[in-house]
């Protein structure tokens, strides 16, 4: 079945760092591309998405980027915040009720 | 802003037991979902609903079943409880043309002893 493969599961930066997060998908249906930020005690909160139309957005200090041949899709923060520590999520939907998630990314980062 | 309530934060149940997990939404969204979060594993997609009594299965819905009687509110029913269903578990809500946007409830953890 359809699956997004998430990597690293735990990333460790120190404050003003850049991290990033990679993900790949398998349903090349998939045409919505969403990140999920999860903070301590609190339901995901969607913080940016991309559609299959567009290579890269960027807001702020967050960008993401899609490479739809080769399937992979990735989550950029540049200099990192100690509140930008929590468990981000990827995604990927086909336009559908359907959503599937990566397993997650634990990010810290050390002041 | 949308506010997604889940009416309980902390849940232990016994097996076997009947459990109910409720989630009201005030946005007036039709779609809600229900996830469940396990470590390693991400979200994943129990059952789903686009409109008052409407309800289709998830990814895993073995287990579960909803109920959906008015637009605002989702419940999740384990009809017997088991220690497997164990886990975290988030509701969610989108509108009807952006369905693929979600807005999260702050999630139940469940415990079965």
């Amino acid at each position: 079945g359809e699956n997004v493969e998430q990597h690293p599961s735990t990333l460790s930066v120190q404050e003003g760092d850049s991290a990033v997060i990679k993900c790949t998908y398998s349903d090349s249906a998939s045409n919505y591309f969403p990140w999920y930020k999860q903070e301590l005690g609190k339901g995901p909160q969607l913080i940016i998405d991309i559609r299959s139309n567009v290579g890269e957005k960027k807001d702020q200090r967050i960008a993401v980027t899609l490479n739809k041949t080769a399937k992979h899709f990735s989550l950029h923060i540049t200099e990192t915040q100690p509140e930008d520590s929590a468990v981000y999520f990827c995604a990927a939907s086909t336009g559908g009720f359907k959503t599937i998630f990566g397993a997650g990314t634990r990010l810290f980062v050390k002041a | 802003d949308v506010k997604v309530t889940q009416s309980s934060r902390y849940l232990v149940k016994r097996t076997g037991e009947k459990v109910f997990l409720e989630c009201v939404q005030d946005m007036d969204h039709e779609n809600m979902f229900w996830y469940r979060q396990d470590p390693g594993l991400g979200l994943r997609l129990i059952y789903f609903s686009y409109d008052v009594k409407m309800k289709e299965k998830g990814d895993i819905p073995e287990g579960y079943s909803v109920s959906r009687e008015k637009k605002e509110r989702f419940s999740l029913i384990l009809e017997s409880a088991s220690t497997n269903q164990t886990s975290m578990y988030l509701c969610a809500s989108s509108f009807g043309q952006g369905r693929e946007k979600l807005f999260f409830g702050s999630g139940t953890q469940l415990s079965v002893l």
